[in-house]
């Protein structure tokens, strides 16, 4: 069982919005603002497409933007495109213990 | 080319033992922190060990304290994982991810990965 939970699924029609949401405990969501977001297409590696909430690296559209509300932190994916389809990994700082925690992923199809 | 290269995993039985080993290029590798990160078939990602730059401070999970231990040699821009004591849980896909220089907790270089698979 993953430390942050995210829905199994999401979907969306090309052209509109969709936001993935992770939920976490004042341990680690709640109580950092250190939460990011990894993109992994089929047999291939995660890469980084939020970090620190809300921050793009270079090269990510700002399509992708993240927010979060307490313990609760969310992605939206705006403008939606087919390859956007992909699964989709919170994370989040979990203090110098358990140093990072991942959510169980979300799968989102562009119908 | 930045990138990483994992290569080491194999099938082993349960109890076995096994070292991983992570190949970077193109970047300053000594100036990095770095991780190892796995992915149970069909499953999430899971955070595994953390190795600062000069290799004094290490983090490692719960699931795999006692049992696994991260090393790295700067001077061929290699980092390892030794894993002991093996059981079918730690059956994956084991990724090395280079910690961002924003924070060492974000990851933004990934390996391919290579598949470690505990059975008899």
């Amino acid at each position: 069982q993953s430390a942050l939970t995210q829905p199994p699924s999401a979907s969306g029609s090309p052209g509109q919005s969709v936001t993935i949401s992770c939920t976490g405990t004042s341990n680690d969501v709640g109580g950092y603002n250190y939460v990011s977001w990894y993109q992994q297409h089929p047999g291939t590696a995660p890469k980084l497409m939020i970090y620190e909430v809300s921050k793009r690296p270079s090269g990510v559209p700002d399509r992708f933007s993240g927010s979060k509300s307490g313990n609760t932190a969310s992605l939206t994916v705006s403008g939606l495109q087919a390859e956007d389809e992909a699964d989709y990994y919170c994370s989040s700082y979990a203090g110098s213990n358990n140093l990072v925690v991942f959510g169980g992923g979300t799968k989102l199809t562009v119908l | 080319e930045v990138q990483l290269l994992e290569s080491g995993g194999k099938l082993i039985q349960p109890g076995g033992s096994l070292r991983l080993s992570c190949a970077a290029s193109g970047f300053t590798f000594s100036n990095y922190v770095m991780n190892w990160v796995r992915q149970a078939p069909g499953k999430g990602l899971e955070w595994v060990s953390t190795l600062s730059g000069g290799g004094e401070s290490t983090y490692n999970a719960d699931s795999v304290k006692g049992r696994f231990t991260i090393s790295r040699d700067n001077s061929r821009n290699t980092m390892f994982l030794e894993m002991e004591n093996l059981r079918a849980e730690d059956t994956a896909v084991y990724f090395c991810a280079r910690g961002s220089q924003h924070a060492y907790w974000y990851f933004d270089l990934w390996g391919r990965g290579t598949l470690v698979t505990v059975s008899s």
